[in-house]
């Protein structure tokens, strides 16, 4: 079955950078983009970018250009969202999701909590 | 960006009732939306994609309707674990945005 697991939980301070790994197994890793979403507390879900791991290209939401960086290691079916110049407007739960056939995100992983404090 | 304007952001409702909840996309997008089912603590689950594709293990009581700018998700008669956040999403272009939620809370 499909499985995407994210690293556990972190605390960062304001300005740090922060990397989040999410380890997919139960299918082709490079033959469905990988996408990010974020939740900050009682808020909706805010899409992030995406990466293809098979070419290894991204795209970026307009908000995060510049902040964030999505990579891959297809040897380990492993994608990771870094994010840099951490605010407190950062703290959320980090989602990776595999997209389905038709860009939809078809399956989650558990999320990984970025608190960050000073 | 393509803004997406769900409605309503809450509502109550009775075990056996309809529900519907509605999605407006700024601009036409096709047929490219998807409703998720999100409860405290847990990752959205994906239920409709494409407007009106049922998500494979997803219960039929579920289903979608819409094109262009209009879009609809329906549950025919509630039950007790549907009571949820849902969101619609819009993956025509990016960024993908979703819609603010709608709260579907026990009557």
């Amino acid at each position: 079955q499909v499985q995407l697991v994210q690293s556990g939980g972190e605390v960062k301070k304001p300005g740090a950078s922060v990397k989040v790994s999410c380890k997919t197994s139960g299918y082709s890793f490079t033959a469905y983009n990988v996408h990010w979403v974020r939740q900050a507390p009682g808020q909706g879900p805010e899409w992030m970018a995406w990466i293809n791991p098979n070419s290894g290209g991204t795209n970026y939401a307009p908000k995060f250009q510049g902040r964030v960086t999505l990579t891959r290691d297809t040897s380990i079916t492993t994608a990771y969202m870094e994010l840099s110049g951490l605010t407190f407007d950062d703290m959320a739960v980090y989602y990776c999701a595999k997209e389905g056939a038709g860009w939809e995100l078809q399956h989650w992983g558990q999320g990984t909590l970025v608190t960050v404090s000073s | 960006d393509i803004q997406m304007t769900q409605s309503p952001s809450s509502l109550s409702a009775s075990v056996g009732d309809r529900v519907t909840i509605t999605c407006r996309a700024s601009q036409p997008i096709t047929k490219y939306t998807n409703w998720y089912q999100q409860k405290p603590g847990k990752a959205p689950k994906l239920l409709i994609y494409s407007a009106s594709n049922l998500q494979s293990g997803v219960p039929s009581r579920f289903s979608g309707s819409g094109s262009g700018t209009d879009f609809t998700l329906t549950i025919i008669s509630l039950q007790p674990e549907d009571f949820a956040t849902y969101y619609c999403q819009q993956s025509y272009s990016t960024p993908h945005n979703f819609g603010q939620g709608t709260k579907v809370e026990i009557k």
